[in-house]
């Protein structure tokens, strides 16, 4: 079985710069998950969508954080503009539904250094 | 607030002794724990997890016990080898009843002497 897909691994960009990030979930999780994970810390949970829908959002700096997931499967996180303090990895998860005990499973993540 | 966190940042042991992990979590209401394992350049992995109505289950090689009393989680690891060297975290769901919302600890590193 195939794993989370996030591209790209590694992304460097100047502070007031854009940047997006792309996930593929594992084939027929309905719920998907953006974390960011400052070096040093547990992941922290940006936003959590099931199918299309946001089931939450409450962490996600919506001034400057987007993310979508039109189609109900892939899913793309983006930052306009980037602040020094957004370097982080950012980890997509993703579990067959919402309940607590749906096991959430990572892809590798996304590794940004903002300048 | 609440809060998930770890007793120790590091944590080294001799291959083929046991390892014990502890973490302490500040929500009794939460229902449902998980530890995960990291490993440098990886996404977190999931190893274990265990529901407030019990107070231990094992794996292979792994143990997780739960002593809701003291609000307390350990992930006992036996017979500790080189490839259990990584970051482990624990998380706990902090919003029970409702959809998944896994809040984690800030992970103590495990280093196994050869």
């Amino acid at each position: 079985e195939a794993g989370v897909a996030q591209s790209p691994r590694y992304k460097i960009i100047e502070k007031r710069q854009s940047v997006a990030f792309w996930c593929n979930p594992i084939s027929g999780h309905a719920t998907l998950y953006w974390y960011q994970q400052i070096l040093g810390q547990g992941p922290k949970l940006l936003i959590q969508f099931q199918n299309n829908g946001v089931v939450d959002d409450s962490q996600l700096p919506k001034d400057r954080f987007s993310a979508e997931r039109l189609k109900g499967v892939d899913s793309t996180l983006k930052i306009q503009p980037a602040k020094l303090e957004d370097s982080a990895v950012y980890l997509c998860a993703s579990s067959l539904g919402v309940r607590n005990t749906d096991t959430q499973y990572f892809g590798p993540g996304t590794r940004l250094t903002v300048l | 607030g609440e809060s998930v966190g770890l007793h120790l940042p590091t944590l080294s042991v001799q291959e083929g002794d046991n390892s014990i992990i502890n973490c302490a979590y500040s929500n009794s209401a939460s229902d449902y724990f998980i530890w995960y394992k990291q490993e440098s350049g990886k996404g977190p992995q999931f190893i274990i997890d265990i529901r407030s109505n019990m107070d231990k289950r094992q794996g292979q090689r792994v143990t997780v016990l739960l002593n809701k009393t003291v609000k307390h989680l350990s992930l006992q690891i036996a017979a500790t080898q080189p490839g259990d060297s990584a970051v482990y975290f624990c998380a706990e769901n902090s919003n029970p009843g409702a959809n998944s919302k896994l809040t984690f600890g800030k992970g103590i590193t495990l280093s196994v002497r050869p």
